[in-house]
């Protein structure tokens, strides 16, 4: 396994238009974590899986942002009527159980 | 209200020298991890070291120690020896969960800028 995997790696969208990231985790991590960084921020929460099950969604997330993991494998994030406020890198990371999260490259999404 | 705090947005540090970023968390579950994560100029995120809030020893990955404080919770990073290519941006993160539950997230702080000097 090659580790997490984020496709696509850059988007550029016109505002108004929905977009949909994919993110495959590491084999059998039970975790999956979507966030979103902005230049010289850290990342920030937005969503956690644990399983198929989605735990946690960020209050910070509008109902404009959706996230799905079908059968506890790989996982979406919807972003709809995109925003100029909404470009950033998404960052998805898995972990299994208690240890460390490991991250994908991330999708930058530019909103023009 | 803000769980992870690092209060230097940047450091300098001679190159061979030891430097500390400060971290300090705050949370009421008894059971938590703290991590370091590197992030640089490339940006992919790297792990760096973990420590669980029960762990009696101080963690250590080769140049990269942790100093846990739980009393004061703090859980700052010691790098010895920097290197040129230690110059990133570094994170403190924290795994927080509910007790009796599995329930679990991690958080990250604002980060903080390090530049190794020649």
């Amino acid at each position: 396994d090659t580790g997490v995997s984020q496709d696509p790696r850059h988007k550029i969208t016109k505002r108004g238009q929905n977009v949909t990231f994919r993110c495959d985790p590491i084999s059998e991590h039970n975790r999956l974590y979507w966030y979103r960084q902005t230049l010289g921020q850290g990342p920030e929460f937005l969503t956690y899986f644990q399983n198929e099950a989605q735990l946690e969604k960020s209050r910070l997330l509008s109902d404009r942002f959706s996230a799905e993991r079908p059968k506890g494998s790989f996982s979406t994030l919807e972003i709809q009527r995109t925003e100029q406020g909404d470009s950033a890198m998404y960052l998805c990371a898995s972990s299994l159980f208690v240890a460390e999260a490991f991250f994908g490259q991330g999708t930058r999404l530019t909103v023009v | 209200a803000q769980k992870i705090t690092q209060t230097q947005p940047g450091m300098f540090v001679q190159e061979k020298e030891a430097v500390t970023l400060d971290c300090t968390y705050d949370t009421s579950d008894p059971s938590y991890g703290l991590f370091w994560y590197k992030q640089p100029s490339s940006g992919e995120m790297i792990f760096l070291i973990y420590q669980g809030s029960y762990d009696q020893q101080n963690a250590t990955e080769g140049r990269y120690s942790l100093n846990f404080q739980k009393a004061r919770k703090s859980a700052n990073l010691v790098i010895s020896a920097s290197q040129l290519g230690d110059s990133a941006m570094y994170f403190c993160a924290m795994r927080e969960g509910r007790e009796g539950t599995s329930y679990d997230k991690v958080i990250f702080g604002p980060g903080t800028s390090l530049s190794v000097i020649p």
